[in-house]
């Protein structure tokens, strides 16, 4: 079992959607979770992240944390062609910034 | 405000070779991490030096090794090359060794190394 899982898509989604993307983890020990964004060839850039089991939005984003479930998953509202992109989901077991990656899902926004 | 900055941007090595990669961390930060990323997975955590130490290492052979210097830039060796060595370095800084949790890992664009 992967320590970090998420779907390798390609997840496609017609502009103005929501984009669902889902990750679960298997160290229970994690603290905290992080969603990047990497655009073909480029590096990750970092989204947004979550501590705490709840809901966290950031603008058009909203990671969502169940630690019960060791689940993560990020939701982005009005889907942008600009979001076509592999999404890539990372923990922490504690503070240390040595983040554990899944194998990232890609997005595909069309217009 | 100059971000993190790696060279050479890209590569190639036949096997057995020897290759030193560079990264100079974004302006205030101390403490840099190396991430290997093949085709079409996530990164993986090589590791990270703090005050010119490492200080956490992940699943990688001896062959990888690095420094880090008094201005916290920072260097990553790998010796005797493998075709499976082939991938996209990313050199990724942060503040605090880790002690305090910024919550945001800052990466570089990366060293793509191609082996024959």
């Amino acid at each position: 079992q992967k320590e970090v899982e998420q779907n390798s898509g390609p997840l496609s989604v017609p502009e103005g959607a929501i984009a669902s993307l889902n990750c679960t983890y298997s160290d229970r020990g994690s603290q905290s979770f992080f969603w990047y964004r990497q655009y073909s060839g480029k590096s990750p850039e970092l989204i947004m992240f979550i501590y705490s089991n709840g809901d966290k939005e950031d603008g058009r984003f909203t990671a969502q944390l169940n630690k019960a479930s060791q689940y993560v998953s990020l939701l982005i509202r009005d889907s942008q062609p600009s979001d076509s992109a592999t999404y890539l989901c990372a923990v922490e077991r504690a503070a240390g910034n040595k983040l554990t990656f899944g194998g990232g899902t890609r997005v595909l926004v069309k217009p | 405000d100059a971000g993190v900055t790696q060279s050479p941007t890209h590569l190639i090595k036949t096997r057995g070779q020897q290759v030193t990669l560079r990264c100079s961390p974004k302006s205030g930060h101390d403490t840099v991490s190396w991430y290997q990323q093949a085709l079409g997975q996530g990164p993986q955590f090589i590791f990270q030096y703090y005050e010119e130490e490492e200080r956490q290492r992940g699943n990688f052979p001896d062959r990888f090794s690095g420094h880090q210097f008094p201005n916290y830039s920072s260097e990553l060796n790998v010796n005797a090359l493998l075709l499976g060595d082939s991938a996209l370095y990313l050199c990724a800084s942060s503040l605090g060794g880790g002690f305090v949790d910024t919550g945001e890992l800052f990466f570089g664009e990366g060293s793509r190394l191609t082996v024959l």
